[in-house]
């Protein structure tokens, strides 16, 4: 049971390439998030799905897309990436909203520099 | 006002020490009240819940929420250098799928 797996590890991006970070997660979890975590600035939604074919937008979906087609991924599109989009990236799912039956599960995050 | 306001630390302390962190928000619609433990350069996971007012206790810690005074705690008795980690308050309201997370708090534990 490998949980939320997110590849790549590690990726530094010219200004103005886009990429496709991916998340899977094996739990069979309804709600899927993407996160990014700055240096002392905590945790920003960026977008979350509800469920395969559902997708809405969080605190800072600037810059950022999302499909969810399948239950086990969700993956987060950069467009033109821009140096304010470097951060680390984590994905997380839960099998409801209930934060307390439900916790979030983390992947290990997506460190990303953009140059 | 920040939604929720968590002091950054770091926090510093020998082994053995009673360690207390502490998160205030502004938003009284706020239910639910997590801590997650995030080590370095992993992903932050669940350490404790608790649904509105009261106190919870897992073997060394504990977490208070104070609905009144919008201020939550989570108290760590006889640390170990195991829990040095950046700790992370998040909270929600009962309608919303939005979880929202302090800045964390980076403690140290010394051996």
């Amino acid at each position: 049971n490998a949980g939320v797996t997110q590849t790549p590890k590690f990726r530094i991006l010219k200004i103005g390439q886009s990429m496709t970070l991916q998340c899977a997660q094996d739990m069979n979890h309804n709600y899927m998030y993407w996160y990014r975590q700055d240096p002392g600035m905590g945790l920003k939604l960026i977008y979350y799905s509800v469920g395969a074919g559902i997708t809405d937008k969080g605190e800072v979906p600037n810059g950022y897309n999302v499909s969810r087609s399948t239950t086990e991924d969700f993956p987060l599109r950069l467009e033109l990436a821009a140096p304010s989009q470097t951060s680390v990236y984590f994905c997380a799912s839960s099998y409801s909203r209930n934060a307390g039956n439900s916790p979030l599960h983390f992947g290990n995050g997506t460190r990303l520099t953009v140059t | 006002q920040k939604e929720v306001e968590q002091d950054p630390g770091p926090l510093s302390v020998p082994e053995g020490a009673i360690v207390s962190l502490n998160c205030t928000y502004s938003n009284s619609a706020f239910q639910y009240f997590m801590w997650y433990r995030q080590y370095s350069r992993k992903g932050p996971e669940l350490l404790m819940y608790t649904y509105s007012s009261g106190n919870k206790e897992d073997g060394r810690f504990t977490a208070q929420v104070d609905k009144s005074s919008k201020y939550i705690s989570l108290f760590i008795r006889d640390s170990q250098p195991s829990d040095s980690a950046t700790y992370l308050c998040a909270m929600r309201s009962g309608g919303s799928e939005k979880l929202v997370f302090g800045k964390g708090t980076k403690l140290t534990v010394n051996p």
